[in-house]
């Protein structure tokens, strides 16, 4: 079992909808986590961190991290064609992160 | 900041030849790591520095692979003698510590390796 695992993709939403992605993790002693976005082609770049229980909003951006269920999660809001990329979810403990296969998300105008 | 540096963007090799990856860290940042990146494994970690010290390998596949850190600014990854499977993309990262809110990792823009 994978350190991280994310739920499968690909996931389609339509233009201005909300895409939910979700992250589960198996190490209780992850400290913090993160949210990657890695378009075709090129490296991850970081969109949200977040260390503590609860929600942290950034734009259109909302992560949701639940220690107490070993889940994390990302929702975007009024998804737009950009956003169409691979999301990341990643553990992170002892100095390194522990990142999951990903999900694909398509936003279709 | 230029970011992280990588070279070469792309390598294309034969079987048993060895490959050398370079990276440059961003200026300041204490942590330096090496990830590979393929459809079936996804992105895992090789191993990673702090204060160019080597910290953890566990992630190295075998012997083949080794990882070297001179200085602050200068990083290589080596594999000799290369294999068809070690064919992915190579990221290199870099972050300013490890606690805290300052353990963002910075990617460059990977090394694209193919083994014929």
């Amino acid at each position: 079992q994978k350190e991280v695992e994310q739920n499968s993709g690909p996931l389609s939403v339509p233009e201005g909808a909300i895409a939910s992605l979700n992250c589960t993790y198996s190490d209780r002693g992850s400290q913090s986590f993160f949210w990657y976005r890695q378009y075709s082609g090129k490296s991850p770049e970081l969109i949200m961190s977040i260390y503590s229980n609860g929600d942290k909003e950034d734009g259109r951006f909302t992560a949701q991290l639940n220690k107490a269920s070993q889940y994390v999660s990302l929702l975007i809001r009024d998804s737009q064609p950009s956003d169409s990329a691979t999301y990341l979810c990643a553990a992170y403990n002892d100095y390194k992160l522990s990142f999951g296969a990903g999900t694909t998300v398509t936003v279709r105008a | 900041d230029a970011g992280v540096i990588q070279s070469p963007r792309h390598e294309v090799t034969e079987m048993g030849q060895e490959v050398t990856l370079r990276c440059k860290p961003i200026s300041g940042h204490d942590y330096l790591f090496w990830y590979r990146q393929t459809m079936m494994r996804g992105l895992e970690l090789l191993i990673y520095f702090n204060n160019n010290v080597p910290i953890d390998d566990s992630g190295m596949p075998e012997d083949r692979f080794s990882a070297k850190m001179p200085n602050a600014s200068f990083s290589t990854l080596k594999i000799q003698p290369s294999e068809p499977r070690d064919s992915a993309v190579y990221f290199c990262a870099s972050s300013l510590s490890a606690g805290g809110v300052d353990n963002e990792q910075f990617f460059g823009p990977g090394t694209r390796l193919t083994v014929l």
